[in-house]
């Protein structure tokens, strides 16, 4: 069964901790990302990969960080440097210069 | 100017009618259009993409693109309750090849 998966579907996370998103995909695309949305906004890239071993900031890096080991799996940090996390945040992978597809989603609250 | 720029509704329409919804965008160069569903809570999912000028169909679906005028557009035919839902035009910008979202037309189709 094909498709991209996340966890958790929903996070909870106290000031002052890093907390880490898992994204695996085995659609066998190179290219990889990371959104956030929050209400009423558009989405926002945070950060893509390409390919292994390398990634690139998007729009709103700061307070996060990625790597990319393997083909199938970009895991998401959010460090505690970053400020305003609660949000809805959305995997999606794609052949490099194609459709991207979303993962179904991780909910972040801040409590 | 936004980057992509949708009417954020709510576009009200009743079961059986016509739902047309309208993105403009501001990069001449980009050559590749999406729109994509997003049911409140879940994931994006794409409806269409769309390449060229002029229409393109799916069911009951139509994507319209015209690039002189930049802005590209879903027609949903034959409107359904379960059509009710925001829909996220995106833009694949040609200088960066980021893909960039609108903030989404929420509609609501009324049975």
């Amino acid at each position: 069964d094909g498709g991209i998966t996340q966890s958790p579907k929903y996070l909870f996370r106290k000031e002052g901790q890093n907390v880490t998103l898992s994204c695996e995909q085995n659609l066998n695309h190179d290219a990889m990302y990371w959104y956030r949305q929050d209400p009423g906004q558009g989405l926002r890239l945070i950060y893509y990969s390409q390919i292994v071993n390398d990634f690139q900031k998007g729009d709103i890096a700061e307070g996060y960080s990625v790597s990319r080991e393997k083909k199938e799996s970009f895991p998401l940090t959010v460090t505690s440097a970053q400020k305003n996390p609660t949000a809805f945040y959305l995997c999606a992978s794609s052949t490099v210069t194609d459709t991207q597809y979303f993962g179904p989603g991780t909910r972040l609250t801040v409590l | 100017q936004k980057e992509v720029e949708q009417n954020s509704g709510p576009l009200s329409v009743p079961e059986g009618a016509i739902a047309s919804l309208n993105c403009t965008y501001s990069d001449r160069g980009s050559q590749s259009f999406f729109w994509y569903r997003q049911y409140s809570g879940k994931s994006p999912e794409l409806i269409m993409s769309i390449y060229s000028n002029g229409d393109k169909e799916d069911g009951r679906f139509t994507a319209q693109l015209n690039k002189a005028s930049q802005y590209v557009s879903l027609l949903i035919r034959d409107s359904q309750p379960s059509d009710s839902a925001t829909y996220l035009c995106a833009v694949l910008y040609g200088a960066t090849n980021k893909l960039i979202f609108g903030t989404g037309t929420l509609l609501a189709v009324q049975p």
